[in-house]
């Protein structure tokens, strides 16, 4: 195990709706990073934050927002779902921010937008 | 042109047998590669790290061509545990950004 907790496992919301998935990073690291994996897909780089700033986001509309807490714990909220944001949401911990730092995952929060 | 595109699957292959999947990367500035390992509905989880000289962990290896910007591993003596979805893994460079193929799932019979 990696040490990396995500909550809920899973959930179904309808259209309009909002969402908030939280995730508890291994201990010891201060970086996390959320993606999305749709159905059939490798997973899409959402964005990652490091010691509570946002560092890097990806092609992902300003209704995806996070937050990192000082125990480096996170959360990804979405607003205003979208049938298309049905997918195995995933969050990444690591020991620094970083091109060299290897990112463990989480067991992953399945959302179902009906 | 997708930024890390690999091998289409599904591959089907007996027991024992040498499967190997390749990957190219479009970003020529990319440092670090990986490849990663999903189950059936399960979370990515690290194989290994692939480095420029080459690397490997038993019965895998993981080579690395900067100038084609290629990346392969080769799984030797399949076992059924093997089954899975293997998934090329490039870093961005833009932080701790993790570019994603798509995924080759490996289907190994008895």
């Amino acid at each position: 195990e990696t040490g990396v907790t995500q909550s809920p496992t899973h959930l179904i919301k309808t259209r309009g709706q909002q969402v908030t998935l939280r995730c508890s990073s291994q201990s010891g690291h201060n970086t996390v990073s959320w993606y999305q994996q749709a159905l059939g897909q490798g997973p899409q780089f959402i964005f990652q934050y490091y010691r509570e700033e946002e560092n890097g986001r990806g092609n992902f509309p300003p209704r995806f927002s996070g937050l990192q807490f000082p125990n480096y714990s996170s959360e990804l909220n979405v607003n205003a779902l979208e049938l298309d944001d049905s997918a195995l949401y995933l969050c990444a911990s690591s020991a620094q921010q970083g091109s060299q730092e290897t990112q463990y995952f989480g067991p992953g929060t399945r959302l179902l937008v009906l | 042109r997708k930024e890390v595109e690999q091998d289409p699957g599904p591959f089907n292959v007996p027991e024992g047998a040498t499967v190997a999947f390749n990957c190219t990367y479009s970003n020529s500035a990319s440092q670090s590669f990986f490849w990663y390992r999903q189950d059936c509905r399960k979370e990515p989880k690290l194989l290994m790290s692939v480095y420029s000289s080459g690397n490997e962990d038993g019965r895998f290896t993981a080579q690395l061509n900067r100038a084609s910007q290629y990346i392969s591993l080769l799984i030797r003596d399949s076992k059924l545990s093997d089954s899975a979805t293997y998934l090329c893994v490039v870093n961005s460079n833009q932080g701790g950004k993790l570019i994603f193929g798509q995924g080759t799932e490996l289907s190994v019979k008895p």
